[in-house]
C-alpha cells in the first residue's frame, strides 16, 4: 500500500516556465515533508522541506506548498532550468517518535532549452 | 565530511549467489536507513537503525535480506541467495535525531543474472 503517492511518472517544461510536480499521501499523521532531487548515477539530495504547521515554504526559486484537508503538497520550481532536470521524490515522515521517511515513486522533470 | 559512503558502486552477480552490501554513515548521525530504488515502487524503506538497534525491519522483501550495524560507523545489508528480481539500486542514509535532512549515498548498483 503506497502511502505516498506521486502520479505523475514524467514532466516536461519549457525553460523558464513553471515546474509544478504534485504529491499525494494518506496518513494524516504524517507531519514533515521533504522533496529530494535525483541525478542519473548519484544519490537523492535534499531540496526543500515543510511541516505541517505551516502551508508554504519557500527557497530561491522553489516553493512547496501543503494542503492538509486534501492531504496534498506540490513543487513549484520558477523559472525552470535545463540543471533542474531530474527525478524529484516526495517524502513524509513525523517530526517525533517513529523517524521513518516514506517516499514517493518519483517524478521525471525535464526542462527543455 | 566525506558523507555516506557505500560499497560497492556495482555488483553484478549470479542468481543464487550472496550478496553483501556495505555503508558508512556519516560521523555523529545515530540513525540509518537502507532503501530500495525500484521502478514499480520507487524508494521503498526496507530497515532503519537508531543508536545501531534495528528498529522497522517490516519492509525487509524477504527472510533471505538480513541488515546489521554492529556499530555507529558500519552496516551490511545482505542478500542470500539472491534473485533476479532483487535488481535495483540499494540506498543508504543517515541523519541525526535532531535534524530533518537525510543524506543518501550514491547507492549500490545490483544485478542478478
Amino acid at each position: 500500500d503506497q502511502q505516498v503517492k506521486q502520479n505523475s511518472p514524467s514532466l516536461s517544461v519549457q525553460e523558464g516556465r513553471i515546474s509544478i510536480l504534485n504529491c499525494d499521501y494518506t496518513n494524516s499523521m504524517f507531519d514533515y515533508f521533504l522533496w529530494y532531487k535525483k541525478y542519473p548515477a548519484e544519490g537523492p539530495t535534499f531540496l526543500i522541506s515543510i511541516s505541517s504547521i505551516k502551508d508554504k515554504n519557500e527557497d530561491g526559486r522553489f516553493t512547496v506548498f501543503l494542503n492538509k484537508s486534501a492531504k496534498h503538497l506540490s513543487l513549484h520550481i520558477v523559472p525552470s532550468q535545463p540543471g533542474d532536470s531530474a527525478v524529484y521524490f516526495c517524502a513524509a515522515s513525523f517530526l517525533s517518535g517513529t523517524y521513518k521517511y516514506i517516499f514517493g515513486t518519483g517524478t521525471r522533470l525535464k526542462v527543455l532549452a | 565530511d566525506a558523507g555516506v559512503i557505500q560499497s560497492p558502486r556495482h555488483e553484478v552477480t549470479e542468481m543464487g549467489q550472496e550478496v553483501t552490501l556495505r555503508c558508512k554513515p556519516i560521523s555523529g548521525h545515530d540513525y540509518l536507513f537502507w532503501y530500495r530504488q525500484t521502478m514499480m515502487r520507487g524508494l521503498e524503506l526496507l530497515i532503519y537503525f537508531n543508536n545501531n538497534v534495528p528498529i522497522d525491519d517490516s519492509g525487509m522483501p524477504e527472510d533471505r535480506f538480513s541488515a546489521k550495524m554492529p556499530n555507529a560507523s558500519f552496516s551490511t545489508l545482505k542478500i542470500q541467495p539472491s534473485e533476479p528480481r532483487d535488481s535495483a539500486v540499494y540506498f543508504c542514509a543517515s541523519r541525526q535525531t535532531n535534524t530533518g535532512e537525510l543524506f543518501f549515498g550514491e547507492g549500490s548498483r545490483l544485478t542478478v543474472l
